[in-house]
């Protein structure tokens, strides 16, 4: 039974630019959440989407946006990026949105930004 | 608004001793509580939760942790560390009467293991 995949695993890119990660949640989870863990610190809340809607979002700039797909999967978007949005950037999957639920996390995208 | 405090970025033991992370945690109710563990190059995986009920919580690999509400502590404890342990762990916290249903993290534990 697959887990949570991200993609990419790594990628580099300059100020300005955008980019796209993606990611598929463990099979039979519907929820989707999106965290930014920088160097040494803890994960970060970005957003979180449920039935293809953004259900809660965290203290991130409209440069952040998301999408959730019919099949549960999603993608992060970052525009105009900046140095301090690099970052390892985790996708999180669960059954519903409940806080008791447990989170199954993929290994990330680490973004780099030049 | 619920928070959550790791005391100490890094950790350091010898094979076979004890191990204690700790947590503090603010919150206006009794919260869901958990801690993952993150091994180099992955995401983070559950290594237990309290929800309800028993408050000394047993989970994987003999890690356990006890809910405290007078001390708002969930600390986590192991009896002998193993070299496997070497990893960041991590304290999370929900707040169930916020409406936010979204864990809160800790900035995290290195726990380095010595032989």
């Amino acid at each position: 039974d697959a887990g949570v995949t991200q993609s990419p695993t790594h990628l580099i890119k300059t100020r300005g630019q955008q980019v796209t990660l993606r990611c598929s949640p463990k099979s039979g989870h519907d929820t989707v959440s999106w965290y930014q863990q920088a160097l040494g610190q803890g994960p970060q809340f970005i957003f979180q989407y449920y039935e293809e809607e953004e259900r809660q979002r965290g203290n991130f700039p409209d440069r952040f946006s998301g999408h959730q797909f019919p099949n549960y999967s999603s993608e992060l978007n970052v525009n105009a990026l900046l140095l301090g949005d690099s970052a390892l950037y985790l996708c999180a999957s669960s059954l519903g949105t409940s806080g008791a639920n447990v989170l199954t996390f993929g290994a990330g995208s680490r973004l780099t930004v030049l | 608004a619920q928070s959550v405090t790791q005391l100490g970025s890094h950790v350091s033991v010898s094979e076979g001793a004890l191990v204690l992370l700790r947590c503090n945690y603010s919150s206006s109710v009794p919260p869901y509580l958990f801690w993952y563990v993150q091994y180099p190059n992955q995401g983070l995986q559950l290594l237990l939760k309290y929800t309800t009920g028993a408050t000394l919580v047993k989970g994987i690999n003999g890690f356990e942790a006890e809910f405290k509400k007078s001390e708002t502590s969930f600390h986590l404890t192991k009896p002998s560390a193993h070299m496997s342990d070497a990893a960041e762990y991590f304290c999370a916290v929900t707040d169930p009467s916020g409406g936010s249903y979204i864990p809160t993290f800790g900035r995290g534990t290195s726990l380095i293991v010595h032989p």
